[in-house]
């Protein structure tokens, strides 16, 4: 079945320090993906995404770029702040409308 | 439009008495979906709506589950008999016609069976 897995946390880094959260996924047909954040008492955002391979999903810094090759969606920041302390959840959209999750990286970013 | 919106936002419970949990979509999101999340879990599919009628239902969803979306519009979510394995919570999110749309989450119903 469908599939997404990403990085195990916590990661921990200091502030300015470069981020990768590493995500794959295993789907039949041309799935599109998403990073969603979660910050602390939130409900799930939507951070950027990508509907066709090659596409690059980018949004406050962050981005990812949709690799039907490796099957993978790895999330990216040059510099990260404090305020990107959150949970991010990996996530595709298969070819039946069905959203499947990975189980999220929680990230701590100290100062 | 202030987003997707969940009653209660939190609910305790003992085992075997039932709950009931609302969403409210964004009113011109035509898709409305169930998940449930469980600590250190991403979102687990529950079912989705497209309008009144519903799509599709994952295996999670056993008998003493039941959604409903009567108009097209706000959904429920019925749980029978709980059990504390139902302990989680219950995110509901919508999107707008089928294809590559994101969804858009509401805040969650946390769940609680003693």
């Amino acid at each position: 079945g469908d599939s997404v897995t990403q990085m195990e946390g916590p990661v921990t880094l200091s502030e300015e320090a470069f981020l990768t959260i590493n995500c794959t996924y295993t789907a039949t047909g041309y799935p599109s993906l998403f990073w969603y954040v979660q910050y602390p008492g939130e409900g799930l955002q939507l951070l950027l995404k990508a509907t066709k391979a090659d596409d690059k999903g980018s949004n406050k810094g962050f981005e990812a770029t949709y690799r039907k090759e490796t099957t993978s969606f790895h999330l990216e920041k040059g510099s990260v702040q404090v305020s990107d302390s959150a949970v991010y959840f990996c996530a595709l959209l298969n070819t039946g409308n069905q959203f499947y999750f990975g189980t999220g990286t929680s990230l701590t970013v100290i100062p | 439009d202030t987003g997707v919106s969940q009653d209660p936002r939190h609910k305790i419970t003992k085992r075997g008495q039932n709950v009931t949990f609302r969403c409210d979509p964004i009113s011109e999101h035509n898709r409305l979906y169930w998940y449930r999340q469980t600590l250190g879990q991403g979102p687990e599919f529950l079912t989705y709506f497209q309008n009144e009628a519903q799509l599709e239902k994952s295996r999670l969803l056993s008998d003493r589950f039941s959604a409903e979306r009567p108009k097209g519009s706000f959904s429920t979510l019925e749980i029978q008999r709980t059990e504390q394995g139902d302990s989680a919570m219950y995110l509901c999110a919508s999107s707008f016609t089928a294809g590559k749309d994101e969804q858009y989450f509401g805040p969650g119903t946390r769940l609680t069976v003693t």
